[in-house]
């Protein structure tokens, strides 16, 4: 079974631009979380999207925004970029929203804004 | 708020000695806890939870709501243990959000 897809790996943007990243789930989970790491802030939870709708959001400006497809894969975009926004951006997937099943985490896209 | 905290970013051991990463939790209603490994170039792994009360790869971590901790625990380490290892709670009606604690480096020396 193959894991949790993120595309692309790695990523320069420069500031203002916008930038959208993708994540596969693995077949037959409805969950997609996104989390961003950074060496400050370490691990931090974006939004939840489950069939479709975002069910959780973090404390992250609206500039982060994201989306979830009928298959079940999801988009995050950043726009307006800004330095801050470097990090390496997480998507992990799950059977359902809640619950008790484990989360699965994909190796992460890394953004670097110049 | 909700906060995981670990309060060693670097733990360094020897060999066949015996390990404990620490976690401490705030929160107030039923949390359910996690340990998640990070070793090198590959991806965030689930380790443990606690709902399971398993040991994986000679760890285990109990669930102590007194002191809220999640420490996780093995006897001897060894060098393929080491890692970066993060603490994480969900907490009720939040979906699969997870808050982390800011990660511990296990480095464990031949």
């Amino acid at each position: 079974k193959a894991g949790v897809t993120q595309t692309p790996r790695y990523l320069i943007k420069t500031r203002g631009q916008q930038v959208t990243l993708s994540c596969s789930p693995i077949s037959g989970h409805r969950s997609v979380s996104w989390y961003q790491q950074t060496p400050g802030q370490g691990l931090q939870f974006l939004f939840e999207y489950f069939s479709e709708t975002q069910r959780n959001k973090g404390n992250f400006p609206g500039r982060f925004s994201g989306r979830q497809f009928s298959n079940s894969r999801s988009e995050m975009n950043v726009s307006t970029l800004e330095l801050g926004d470097s990090a390496l951006y997480l998507c992990a997937s799950s059977l359902e929203a809640g619950g008790r099943q484990p989360q699965h985490f994909g190796d992460g896209t890394r953004l670097s804004i110049l | 708020a909700q906060r995981v905290t670990q309060p060693e970013k670097l733990l360094s051991v020897f060999k066949g000695a015996p390990v404990e990463l620490k976690c401490n939790y705030s929160y107030s209603g039923s949390p359910e806890l996690f340990w998640y490994v990070q070793y090198s170039r590959q991806r965030l792994q689930l380790l443990l939870r606690h709902i399971s009360r398993e040991s994986i790869k000679g760890f285990t971590a109990d669930l102590n709501k007194g002191e809220t901790s999640f420490h996780l625990k093995k006897p001897f380490a060894q060098e393929e243990d080491s890692a970066m290892y993060y603490c994480a709670l969900k907490f009720d009606n939040a979906g699969n959000m997870l808050t982390f604690g800011g990660g511990t480096r296990l480095m464990v020396k031949p």
